[in-house]
């Protein structure tokens, strides 16, 4: 039973264009959502990440939108770039280092 | 400083044979964490270490797979006689202290292959 749902499972975006990926919860005791970033053959890199008494964080070109009410969280990233061509992650967890990850969702940039 | 190190990357492995993954947390962490990744899926937590203590080994299968991180030396996931159903990638992570508030630092993972 997945935790966390993830949406889309890949997404292809011209170079400058806003690529959005959603994830969803059920389980309210979640307080911390990372995003995490993988490039082919490395580990994921925290990229970001939000508590829930925010509904938005901004990191650079990265922002995340957090809608506590409905148990959804999405990840934007402005005016993409080919070198953010990955697979990015979204990830819940409860006071504690459990992370629960979504499924991922593999992001192309076309130049 | 050196990042998160775990080898090796690839492994192949036949049937019934054992598997044994290593991983070197960054200098000054304590806490080491593994996950596995299968195809298509996204990371699941298999269990928690704390030097030459287990903490949390809920995500991990009951039989055929143990864990160890000792007072010297890497953390160790061992899987005895392996199964195509092991085949995949296995992350390790480490962490200063095991708050949610620390952050996980991944390494590149090793890619288990059982033939």
């Amino acid at each position: 039973q997945q935790q966390v749902k993830q949406s889309p499972q890949s997404l292809i975006v011209q170079k400058g264009g806003i690529p959005i990926i959603n994830c969803a919860y059920e389980n309210t005791a979640f307080d911390y959502f990372p995003w995490y970033q993988q490039f082919p053959g490395k580990g994921p890199a925290l990229l970001i990440a939000i508590r829930p008494d925010v509904s938005e964080k901004k990191e650079g070109r990265f922002t995340i939108s957090f809608n506590k009410s409905a148990k959804q969280f999405s990840l934007h990233i402005m005016d993409s770039q080919p070198g953010d061509s990955a697979t990015y992650f979204c990830a819940a967890s409860t006071n504690d280092y459990k992370l629960s990850f979504g499924a991922g969702t593999t992001v192309t940039v076309r130049a | 400083n050196a990042g998160v190190m775990q080898n090796p990357r690839h492994l192949v492995r036949r049937r019934g044979q054992e598997a044994r993954l290593r991983c070197s947390p960054m200098k000054g962490h304590s806490h080491v964490y593994w996950y596995r990744q299968l195809p298509e899926e996204g990371l699941k937590f298999m269990v928690y270490l704390q030097k030459e203590n287990i903490i949390d080994e809920s995500g991990m299968p009951k039989e055929r797979f143990s864990a160890e991180f000792p007072k010297e030396g890497p953390s160790i996931l061992r899987i005895q006689q392996v199964v195509r159903g092991d085949s995949a990638a296995y992350f390790c992570a480490s962490s200063i202290r095991g708050r949610t508030t620390d952050t996980q630092y991944f390494g590149p993972g090793t890619r288990l292959t059982v033939l």
